[in-house]
């Protein structure tokens, strides 16, 4: 079966411009996670779901920021207003259940702020 | 605050040598360890973890608790293990075991 999708694949944003990335996680898997990774750094964790629920997002920067899942299937990763420093890979990983389960990661959304 | 290290940006090694990649971290609590590598265009994949002992196309990784370390190791390098790594502690709080990455090891075995 497919992997976890993103889309877009790039996007190039003008500061101040709202985005949504979308993630398409593995079919039946519970858990989904939104990483952000800036250049010449590892990813790091913004929010986490389980099914519908947001359970943490601790990691997200600011209230520009938001992310959902309704249906417990597909997460939007909306961000406001978007600042040069919001420019990285934002990755989505979806896993079937609990930490010792392998997480599947998704080729990530190349953002560019201009 | 959790933390991880990897303290080598850039690793090079013949083909044939042995290639240790380090890994230090600072965690509170027990952590799950994992490396996690993405080769050139493809997507961050989980080599091998911890809980597992296992060893992953010759890979193998040593928990060592005394010195929060979970290093790499591979007896022999081979050119198609190029790629970047990254070390990534998790641990199972709030039912998310979300991993704190480091900043990984782009590691080159030169033919």
């Amino acid at each position: 079966g497919a992997g976890v999708s993103q889309s877009p694949r790039y996007k190039v944003a003008k500061r101040g411009q709202d985005v949504a990335l979308r993630c398409d996680p593995i079919s039946g898997h519970v858990s989904l996670f939104w990483y952000q990774q800036a250049l010449g750094q590892g990813p790091e964790f913004l929010t986490y779901f389980q099914n519908e629920a947001q359970l943490d997002k601790s990691g997200l920067p600011s209230d520009r920021f938001f992310a959902e899942r309704p249906e417990g299937s597909v997460s939007t990763l909306k961000i406001q207003r978007t600042q040069q420093e919001d420019s990285a890979v934002y990755l989505c990983a979806s896993r079937y259940g609990t930490l010792e389960e392998t997480q599947y990661f998704g080729p990530g959304t190349r953002l560019l702020v201009l | 605050a959790q933390r991880v290290t990897q303290p080598e940006k850039l690793l090079s090694v013949f083909k044939g040598a042995p290639v240790e990649l380090k890994c230090n971290y600072s965690y509170s609590g027990s952590p799950e360890l994992f490396w996690y590598v993405q080769y050139s265009r493809q997507r961050l994949q989980l080599l091998l973890r911890h809980i597992s002992r296992e060893s992953i196309k010759g890979f193998t990784a040593d928990l060592n608790k005394g010195e929060t370390s979970f290093h790499l190791k591979k007896p022999f390098a081979q050119e198609e293990d190029s790629a970047m790594y990254y070390c990534a502690p998790a641990v199972n709080n709030t039912n998310a075991g979300k991993s704190t990455f480091g900043d990984g090891t782009t590691l080159t075995v030169k033919p």
